[in-house]
């Protein structure tokens, strides 16, 4: 069974400073999603990554993947207070659902 | 705006009530999911409808029974809950359930609480 683990789950950091939320899965997987959730509001998608190298940017968020080792990195670079939020990466498992991580809740200080 | 509009936001039942989630999608899409997310468990896939046929069943319970009558709206009917039960629940559509790099696309979500 598809396992995927997040890691941290909770970050505090400072605005201006760079950081990298972690994702790791189980069992071999084509695709890996990062979404992002606002309180109370719905899963936003942000990257769709579908090949080992894989990197995609989007303003102070940078993604990659490495499917030899499984892992996909979700960089954060210069924080601004409006990235605070909750992120979550998913794979996709055999069956071509997705399953979730635990979800990464991130709070950018002033 | 995503696209994908749930109904209510919020809902508060007994456990002896029966109620119903609501899920309609602007997208043109033909696979439709419901998903539960609670504290204290990581979102859970509960049913998948491709082209308004079932193809997937987590393991749910029957007090939870999913309809999906077009390829634009998706119910969840909710009878006899338990306080357990209480989570947001998220319905999400993509193009097709089955294939690679296709994003999913979640709508706000129905908290519901059991009391």
């Amino acid at each position: 069974e598809l396992k995927v683990e997040q890691n941290p789950l909770f970050l505090s950091m400072q605005e201006g400073k760079n950081y990298t939320i972690y994702c790791n899965y189980s069992t071999t997987s084509d695709r890996l999603y990062w979404y992002r959730q606002d309180p109370g509001k719905s899963l936003e998608s942000l990257f769709v990554l579908l090949s080992n190298g894989a990197v995609k940017q989007e303003g102070r968020l940078m993604a990659s993947l490495d499917t030899k080792a499984r892992l996909s990195t979700l960089h954060i670079t210069a924080a601004v207070h409006d990235l605070s939020a909750t992120y979550f990466c998913a794979v996709g498992d055999n069956n071509n659902d997705m399953r979730f991580g635990a979800g990464t809740r991130l709070t950018v200080k002033p | 705006e995503t696209g994908v509009t749930q109904t209510p936001r919020h809902l508060v039942m007994g456990m002896t009530n029966k109620k119903s989630l609501k899920c309609e999608q602007h997208l043109g899409h033909n696979a439709m999911y419901w998903y539960k997310q609670s504290a204290k468990k990581p979102l859970e896939l509960m049913f998948v409808y491709s082209l308004e046929e079932r193809v997937e069943n987590n393991s749910v319970p029957s007090r939870f029974s999913p309809e999906c009558p077009n390829s634009s709206h998706l119910f969840l009917h909710l009878h006899t809950l338990q306080p357990e039960d209480s989570a947001l629940y998220l319905c999400a559509s993509s193009q097709e359930s089955r294939g690679p790099g296709n994003t999913i696309y979640f709508g706000e979500g129905s908290w519901l609480t059991v009391v």
